[in-house]
């Protein structure tokens, strides 16, 4: 079992602020690392799959990077709106025996208040 | 498209019962997942299969089966329910394991009372 962290647990942000969070992964035998939002009482959503050490991927006004080298991914949302207001997921997996499982971590949940 | 569907949607079991949760997609996704989400530990993998007729365990396999006949269809089944298999499960899919085409598509969830 790989271990996914996730951090922080949860925050709290104002309308109008610009937040991240972080996702820690094992560095070794790296092949992807996934983003997925999930709203309460819905279904995750996939944001980005991103495989390659220094992606970066843009959507709208959420945003990822990534470094494989050192095993963590950051997502931004720029001006977070109420909307905005979800559990973050990213998930990893990696080559070799493990290759087809995606492996999650707790999640991030961001609530932003207006 | 109707995307991934699971049924049902909710579903209570006395301990000892089997039943069978029913996973279809109709994306001609090769990869199929269960998941099951308890409060405080994100989402678990039971089991996935990358094609018809190839599966594999994930995390938390023990007391569940899975078979894939068909690409449509991935079905979760449960031996003898345990009030420890309380928890809300999902399916997934994708176009293939392979990272470009990994990004999975999720059903509603059922959600699984086992008293």
């Amino acid at each position: 079992i790989l271990n996914v962290e996730q951090s922080p647990q949860s925050l709290h942000v104002q309308e109008g602020d610009s937040t991240n969070f972080t996702c820690s992964f094992p560095s070794s035998n790296f092949y992807a690392l996934h983003w997925y939002r999930w709203e309460t009482a819905k279904s995750p959503e996939a944001l980005f799959v991103m495989t390659l050490n220094g992606d970066e991927k843009k959507k709208g006004r959420i945003s990822a990077t990534l470094n494989t080298k050192e095993g963590y991914s950051y997502l931004y949302i720029k001006g977070s709106q109420p909307e905005d207001s979800a559990t973050y997921l990213c998930a990893f997996t990696g080559r070799g025996s493990t290759l087809g499982r995606l492996y999650f971590g707790r999640g991030t949940q961001l609530t932003v208040w207006p | 498209n109707a995307g991934v569907t699971q049924t049902p949607k909710f579903q209570v079991l006395k301990t000892g019962q089997s039943m069978t949760l029913q996973c279809a997609q109709d994306m001609n996704h090769e990869y199929m997942s269960w998941y099951r989400q308890d409060p405080g530990m994100g989402l678990r993998l039971i089991h996935y299969s990358v094609g018809a007729g190839i599966t594999d365990q994930g995390e938390v396999p023990n007391g569940y089966n899975v078979s894939r006949s068909t690409t449509e269809d991935f079905p979760l089944r449960l031996l003898s329910a345990a009030p420890s298999q309380t928890s809300v499960y999902f399916c997934a899919s994708s176009y293939s394991f392979t990272p470009s085409y990994n990004e999975q598509f999720f059903g509603p969830g059922t959600r699984l009372t086992v008293l």
